[in-house]
């Protein structure tokens, strides 16, 4: 149980272009997702939280013009990075987070790597 | 702020060497630790997890304590495997809202 699945899995585009990435919880429903980013041999990086039905909330420095999050349902969020450019290629990961017994646990999507040429 | 503080890396160890991996934490309340694992190419997969002090996590064949008073979460395994090749995670959560991971620990497993 508690699996969380990314699409694509990997995505290559051009500059100026925009790519949605999925991120859908499989079994379970996720009142809050989150999204994080990662460099080449770096940890990962929160970039914002969204709760179902509500806006995301974005850390600091994240631009929220750039990086759109909607979280549409109990089992959907979508990122989508706006114009992107050579400097957004990154592996994109994405958790959900459900209530109960395991409200404090993340389980993590296999992450989506995209590269913008 | 809550942070976590990991074993810098990489490590390099031969096949069935015996595996430490520090990791120290910092935190205003009672957090939850874990140990998550990423296989190169790949998303982060939990390999463990405990939710109280002295709770020990273990799967796989690796294990953790939870040691409130040195507020460490230190992973050890007593025979790593090729396999085991990958980057380790040290993790804490509060309420499960904010993560704090360690920078990564690079293994690499020779046979």
């Amino acid at each position: 149980g508690a699996v969380v699945s990314q699409h694509p899995s990997w995505v290559i585009c051009k500059s100026g272009t925009s790519v949605k990435i999925e991120c859908r919880s499989l079994d379970f429903q996720a009142t809050t997702m989150f999204w994080y980013r990662q460099f080449p041999k770096q940890s990962l990086m929160l970039m914002a939280t969204s709760n179902e039905g509500s806006k995301a909330t974005y850390e600091q420095g994240v631009e929220k013009d750039k990086f759109l999050i909607n979280h549409a349902s109990l089992t959907l969020s979508t990122l989508t990075v706006t114009s992107a450019h050579p400097e957004d290629s990154s592996f994109y990961i994405c958790s959900a987070r459900t209530g109960g017994s395991m409200r404090n646990e993340q389980f993590f999507g296999p992450g989506t790597r995209l590269t913008v040429l | 702020g809550d942070s976590v503080t990991q074993m810098e890396g990489p490590v390099t160890l031969s096949e069935e060497a015996f595996l430490t991996i520090n990791c120290t934490y910092t935190a205003t309340g009672y957090p939850s630790l874990f140990w998550y694992v990423q296989y190169p190419g790949e998303g982060l997969q939990l390999l463990l997890k405990a939710t109280k002090a002295d709770d020990k996590g273990s799967n796989k064949g690796f294990e953790a304590t939870y040691r409130k008073e040195t507020t460490s979460f230190h992973l050890e395994k007593g025979s790593v495997q090729v396999s085991d090749s990958a980057v380790y995670f040290c993790a804490l959560s509060d309420t499960g809202n904010q993560f704090y991971f360690g920078t990564g620990t690079s293994l690499t497993v020779i046979p």
